[in-house]
Formats: C-alpha cells, sequence, structure tokens
C-alpha cells in the first residue's frame, strides 16, 4: 500500500461547527504532515508529527487542533473557523522527518468555511 | 527574500520542445531537493528528488543541482501536453527549526500547446 487516504474529500462547516479530517497511511511511515493550500498558492506547511510527537508547529492558530492517534493515523480537528480557512488541506507521510526523504502526499480534503 | 522561489511563469512552450523551470533557495545548508508536478485540482505528485551536485535524468526530465548557486532547474525534454501542470520546486530544511520542513516555491505553470 502506498497511499495515504485523506477523509472527507468535501467538507463545508459553518463557523460555529466542530468538524475533523482524517488522514491515514500503511506505508510504516514515522512522519506525517499537514499543508494548507489556498487557490493559486503553494502548500504552506502546519504541523509536522515525528515518531507520533508534534515536531513542528507552524504557528498555526488554535482553532486547527492536530492529533496523532498512532503512527497510522493523523486527525486535524476543527473549531470555530473564518471564511478565509477555506482552502484544501493536504495530509503528507515520509519515511521519518529526515532530510532525504520524500513526502507523499495524500489527494487533499477541500475545506469550505460559510 | 523568500525561502524558495521559482522563475516567473506562466510558461508557455510548443509539443516536442524543452521546458526549463528555475529554483534558487536561501537555506545554504539545504541538502534535499524536490521537483513536484500539481494538476489543477489534484495534490503534488513527485517528479524527482536530487541530493548531489549535477545532473539527475529520469526518462525526459532531468533535474540540476548546483549548491554554490543555490540554484536548482527541472528540464522537460519532449515536452507533451500532458505535462501541462504547475510545477512546484521544494527545499527540505538543514537544520535546527528548519529540520524536517520541507518548503515550496511559489509554482510555474507550465503549458503546452499542440
Amino acid at each position: 500500500d502506498t497511499e495515504v487516504t485523506q477523509t472527507p474529500k468535501h467538507l463545508v462547516m459553518g463557523m460555529t461547527n466542530k468538524k475533523s479530517l482524517k488522514c491515514e497511511q500503511h506505508m510504516g511511515h514515522r512522519a506525517m504532515y499537514w499543508y494548507k493550500q489556498k487557490a493559486k498558492k503553494p502548500p504552506e506547511l502546519m504541523f509536522v508529527y515525528s515518531y507520533e510527537k508534534l515536531s513542528i508547529n507552524e504557528s498555526v492558530p488554535s482553532r486547527f487542533s492536530p492529533e496523532c492517534p498512532n503512527s497510522s493515523l493523523l486527525n486535524l480537528h476543527l473549531h470555530a473557523l473564518q471564511p478565509e480557512d477555506s482552502a484544501l488541506y493536504l495530509c503528507a507521510s515520509s519515511h521519518d522527518s529526515s532530510g532525504a526523504n520524500v513526502l507523499t502526499f495524500g489527494a487533499g480534503s477541500r475545506l469550505t468555511v460559510l | 527574500q523568500k525561502e524558495v522561489e521559482q522563475n516567473s511563469g506562466p510558461l508557455s512552450v510548443p509539443e516536442g520542445a524543452i521546458a526549463s523551470l528555475n529554483c534558487t533557495y536561501s537555506d545554504r545548508g539545504s541538502q534535499s531537493f524536490f521537483w513536484y508536478r500539481q494538476y489543477s485540482g489534484k495534490s503534488p505528485e513527485l517528479i524527482m528528488s536530487i541530493y548531489s551536485n549535477g545532473d539527475k535524468e529520469d526518462g525526459r526530465f532531468t533535474a540540476q543541482l548546483n549548491k554554490a548557486s543555490q540554484y536548482v532547474s527541472l528540464l522537460i525534454r519532449d515536452s507533451q501536453p500532458s505535462d501541462s501542470a504547475t510545477y512546484l520546486c521544494a527545499v527540505r530544511g538543514a537544520g535546527g527549526t528548519s529540520y524536517g520542513k520541507l518548503t515550496f516555491g511559489q509554482g510555474t505553470i507550465l503549458t503546452v500547446h499542440p
């Protein structure tokens, strides 16, 4: 299995809702990532988990809360989002977080905040 | 100065021509460099990785790295309409607070016209 699976593919939520994005990989990778991508912009790093511990938080607002329950799963909990948070959220994984390792991306979850 | 900069686009080439994409980076200690291709509405997919100075060829794609000049390029030979996409240069952080962080350039939109 060489895939990163993200669910849901599309999510529409109001500013008062609580929702979660899920990411799963079965490649034995020990590093997992969340990126945010706005239209016509490159992906921007949000969080990095290495061996199930949060190693990088790119000063992301607390309305985004990551969770790594085990080495195969990564969640992004969403609460009190703003319309400007509407974007494509990409999950990725790599063997570990050292430099040479290639990131494999999931198909993304497209989030719309009303 | 942006951490990763790509040549401004969009780039338009005729079918069968060579497309040349360029990227510079600011972190002199970076050791890992990647080119990703992203079709509209899809997630990034890896085209090439390069770690040592010189050229690396894979089919119609050649990546070139010059660490002294902090420069990475991607050549696409015999360009096909299916190569039309956004090409993202990505650089892996060398250490310190950048360790494990993959940073993308702003992307170059390539159009190959028949």
